[in-house]
C-alpha cells in the first residue's frame, strides 16, 4: 500500500495562476483533509470531506476549493493563487467515523507563490 | 476559540535523558488526545494517541492525560538523537472528524 499521495511535490506559480494539488489514498478511508503549515505554526484545516460526497470547510478556507472526486481522490484547487499561500499542503486521511481515529499524512506539497 | 497550546522550544535534551513535552488545551469537550512527530522536511507521523486519563506507555515514550486540567503531555525515555524533532499536540475539537494544532515543540537531543 502507498499510504496517501500527493502530487506534485514542489511547485512555484506566479501570482494569479491557478493549479490543482492532487491527493490520493489507498487505504479505503472515508474522511480526507487538506491543511496547509506555515513556519512556527501549526496545521491549519483548509477543507476536510467527511465522507465520499461531502465537503466542508476547516479554519481557512478563502482562496481554495475542493472537489472529493470518489472515494479515494480530494484535490485542492487554488483558483487565483496569492503569496500568502505560499506554504506547505499536507493531505490526510482518516478512517471511519470515530473521532479516536488517527489521521495519516501524505508527503506534502511545497508550494511557492512569487 | 478553541485552542492548543505548546512550548515552541527549542528543547534541549542530553542523550540518554528524559525528555518531557507538555500541551494544554481549551476544550473540555474534547475526547482524544494525539502526539505526532515531524522531522524537519517531511510530513507528521502518529507516536501516541490516549482517549483516559492517566498514564499510556509504548516503548520509550509515556502519553499522560489529565482531563480536569486539560493538559496532555509526552515523556520519552532514554532520548536518543534520532528523537529530535518538532512534537505536534493534536485533540479533538469535540467532534468526530477535526483536529486542533498545537503549533509544535522542537526537541533538540544532544550527544
Amino acid at each position: 500500500n502507498a499510504g496517501v499521495t500527493q502530487t506534485p511535490k514542489f511547485q512555484v506559480l506566479k501570482t494569479g495562476q491557478s493549479m490543482t494539488l492532487q491527493c490520493a489514498q489507498d487505504m479505503n478511508h472515508n474522511s480526507m483533509y487538506w491543511y496547509r503549515q506555515d513556519p512556527g505554526m501549526g496545521l491549519r484545516l483548509i477543507y476536510y470531506s467527511a465522507s465520499e460526497g461531502t465537503t466542508d470547510k476547516g479554519e481557512v478556507p478563502n482562496g481554495y476549493n475542493v472537489s472529493r472526486l470518489n472515494k479515494r481522490e480530494f484535490s485542492l484547487r487554488l483558483e487565483s493563487a496569492a503569496p500568502s499561500q505560499t506554504s506547505v499542503y499536507f493531505c490526510a486521511s482518516k478512517p471511519g467515523t470515530s473521532s479516536y481515529n488517527e489521521q495519516f499524512f501524505g508527503p506534502g506539497t511545497r508550494l511557492t507563490v512569487l | 476559540q478553541k485552542e492548543v497550546e505548546q512550548n515552541s522550544g527549542p528543547l534541549s535534551v542530553p542523550e540518554g535523558a528524559i525528555a518531557s513535552l507538555n500541551c494544554t488545551y481549551s476544550d473540555r469537550g474534547s475526547q482524544s488526545f494525539f502526539w505526532y512527530r515531524q522531522y524537519s522536511g517531511k510530513s507528521p507521523e502518529l507516536i501516541m494517541s490516549i482517549y483516559s486519563n492517566g498514564d499510556k506507555e509504548d516503548g520509550r515514550f509515556t502519553a499522560q492525560l489529565n482531563k480536569a486540567s486539560q493538559y496532555v503531555s509526552l515523556l520519552i525515555r532514554d532520548s536518543q538523537p534520532s528523537d529530535s524533532a518538532t512534537y505536534l499536540c493534536a485533540v479533538n475539537d469535540g467532534s468526530n472528524y477535526q483536529l486542533i494544532w498545537g503549533a509544535g515543540t522542537k526537541l533538540i537531543i544532544k550527544p
